[in-house]
Order: C-alpha cells, then structure tokens, then sequence
C-alpha cells in the first residue's frame, strides 16, 4: 500500500529563517501531490497542488518541489514568521477519488 | 469561498450510544469524505460518496457508516460507540473526481467515547 512519511520530528525555527519539510513516499507514482496547513483544532487548509512534470512551484513566500525519481516533495517557507506555525500535511493520489495523507510536520517559528 | 460545516465542534457519547455526525457542503460538489484524524496517524478515510444515495468504503469502515440523500449532506453513523471512536472526525468535500481536486475541509468535530 501507499506509504507517506513526513520528518518525524516537530520543526522549530527562528522567525525570518527558512523551514524545509520533507514528504516521501513509496510503492506509487502519483500523479500530483498537495499541501496543506492545519491549525490547533481546526481542518486542513489546501495551500499547493504540484504536478509530476512540474519541478517546482511557488506560492507567494511557499515553495514545492516534486521529485518523482527520489520520490520526494520539499515544502519550504521562506522568510518565516510566527503565523505560519501549524502543521503541514502532504497529500498525493491513492487512486480515483482518493488522497492519501501523511501525518504530518508542526513548525513552531519563533519570534 | 466554499464552504464545509459540521453540526458539532465537541461531542461526548456512552460506549453504546448512536451517534450522528452531520456535514454540509454549500458549493454543490460531487464528492464528499469522512476522515478521522488521530495523532502520529494521519488522516483515515472512512467512508466517501461521489453522488447522491452512492458511498463507497475507505481505509476503515469498521464500526460506521453513511448517509448521502442530499447533494449537499453527508452524515456519518456510529452505530455503537466505542471507546476507540473517540477521535477528531473532519468532513471534507471536492468538486468532480479527478487528479488535481483538491479537497475542501470542515472545522471537524471532537468527539469523545466514554
């Protein structure tokens, strides 16, 4: 079955600094991967859709890449501030109607 | 903007108790999804529908089920509520199937089994 793994580990980063997630996966080729962000209590927010012919993507201070030969997406906040502290969520295709979720990273950003 | 809401934020039940979970949708979208969100686990599909009166299984039914009469409605149905179903459930709803929909979420509801 599809796996998704996310860094495992809670992100905590100084503000104005970059953070970098990490998504990989195994055992698929999506077709495309999303990301998401979750606040404290609340449901996920859809941020970016990357395409598997798409390297790179960019959404004001939010970057994705998608590398399908390393299997791998990278989500980076640039210029980071206290608001984007919440968790982020990848997401890809499991198949027609489906998305698969990792569990994802919480990014703290310190003032 | 569209918009996804769930009939409660927080919900305690007995081990026994029906339990409903309501969700409504108001931007007339094909599909709907129920999730249970649970830490270190991710988000589960339970259950979704892609048309009104249709619903298909997701990872783990077990212990629910669905209701879709509506276009814009789709309920989740504890039979008999465990203490293991406590969790964070999240609606979510999508336009058409295909690869690039995304998916619109509800605030979710909290419910907790004692």
């Amino acid at each position: 079955s599809q796996k998704i793994e996310q860094n495992s580990e809670a992100l905590n980063i100084q503000e104005g600094k970059t953070a970098t997630l990490t998504c990989n996966y195994t055992n698929y080729s999506p077709a495309y991967l999303q990301w998401y962000r979750q606040d404290p209590g609340r449901g996920p927010v859809f941020l970016l859709l990357i395409r598997e012919n798409e390297k790179e993507k960019r959404k004001e201070r939010l970057k994705v890449t998608f590398d399908t030969t390393l299997k791998q997406s990278l989500f980076h906040i640039t210029a980071s501030q206290p608001a984007d502290s919440a968790t982020y969520l990848c997401a890809l295709d499991a198949n027609d109607y489906k998305l698969s979720f990792g569990a994802g990273t919480t990014v703290t950003v310190r003032a | 903007d569209v918009k996804v809401t769930q009939s409660s934020r927080y919900l305690v039940k007995r081990t026994g108790e029906k339990v409903f979970l309501e969700c409504v949708q108001d931007m007339d979208h094909e599909n709907m999804f129920w999730y249970r969100q649970d830490p270190g686990l991710g988000l589960r599909l339970i259950y979704f529908s892609y048309d009104v009166k249709m619903k298909e299984k997701g990872d783990i039914p077990e212990g629910y089920s669905v209701s879709r009469e509506k276009k814009e409605r789709f309920s989740l149905i504890l039979e008999s509520a465990s203490t293991n179903q406590t969790s964070m459930y999240l609606c979510a709803s999508s336009q058409t199937s295909g690869l690039t929909d995304t998916q619109y979420f509800g605030p979710g509801t909290r419910l907790t089994v004692l």
